[in-house]
């Protein structure tokens, strides 16, 4: 079955210093593989995605994320986080059609910023 | 343009209640999705509807339904309530059923169960 793993559930950076999230995933065949954001009490914003083709994705607000099939890993960066980007990020991988459209999330990471 | 839609934002209901949630998706989007997020947890899938059809379904009760109108808004109906029912309830749309996983979320209904 598919199955996304954040590792960590809160990380703490500083404003101004890079951010790296973590996310590994189990699929069988080619994942579609997304990166949400959800502020508290809000639904999810889509961050970016990977369908095929170049491993490394731009998404919005200046965060980029590298699929690495040998890893099973797709690990979202921003070079330099601002404190508005303290919110929840979920990992999520696209699942296959016989269960329907379906999106499979992590658990979530927590991010916090300290100025 | 306009965003996926929810209502209502907040319910409070009682054990052993009904409640009904609705969504109408992006405008051009022929397909809803539902899924449940408890605290603490990320999104578990309940179903998704395409051409007023269900698609799929993922490991939620009896008591959960849902069904999809000729405008492609969608409404989603849990029987019964427990209070383990008690979650963010969110909608989520897309262009195409079997080939556009890209999904956009609605801002979701805070259900309470007590």
């Amino acid at each position: 079955a598919q199955s996304v793993t954040q590792p960590d559930i809160h990380i703490t950076v500083s404003e101004g210093a890079s951010l790296e999230l973590r996310c590994n995933y189990s699929y069988g065949a080619t994942p579609y593989l997304f990166w949400y954001v959800q502020s508290p009490g809000q639904g999810l914003q889509l961050l970016l995605k990977y369908f095929s083709g170049d491993t490394l994705v731009q998404g919005i607000k200046g965060f980029e994320a590298e699929f690495k099939r040998s890893q099973s890993s797709f690990n979202l960066r921003k070079p330099s986080v601002h404190w508005s980007d303290a919110a929840e990020y979920f990992c999520a991988v696209g699942a296959s059609r016989e269960y329907g459209n379906k999106l499979v999330f992590g658990a979530g990471t927590i991010l916090r910023v300290k100025s | 343009d306009a965003g996926v839609t929810q209502s209502p934002t907040h319910l409070i209901k009682t054990r052993g209640q009904h409640v009904t949630l609705r969504c109408s998706p992006i405008s051009g989007h022929k397909s809803v999705s539902w899924y449940q997020q408890v605290l603490g947890q990320g999104p578990q899938f309940i179903f998704q509807y395409y051409e007023k059809e269900e698609r799929g379904r993922g490991n939620f009760p009896d008591r959960f339904s849902a069904r999809q109108f000729p405008n492609y808004s969608s409404e989603l109906n849990v029987n019964a309530l427990l209070l383990g029912d008690s979650a963010l309830y969110l909608c989520a749309s897309s262009l195409v059923s079997v080939s556009s996983y890209e999904q956009y979320f609605g801002p979701g209904t805070r259900l309470t169960v007590t």
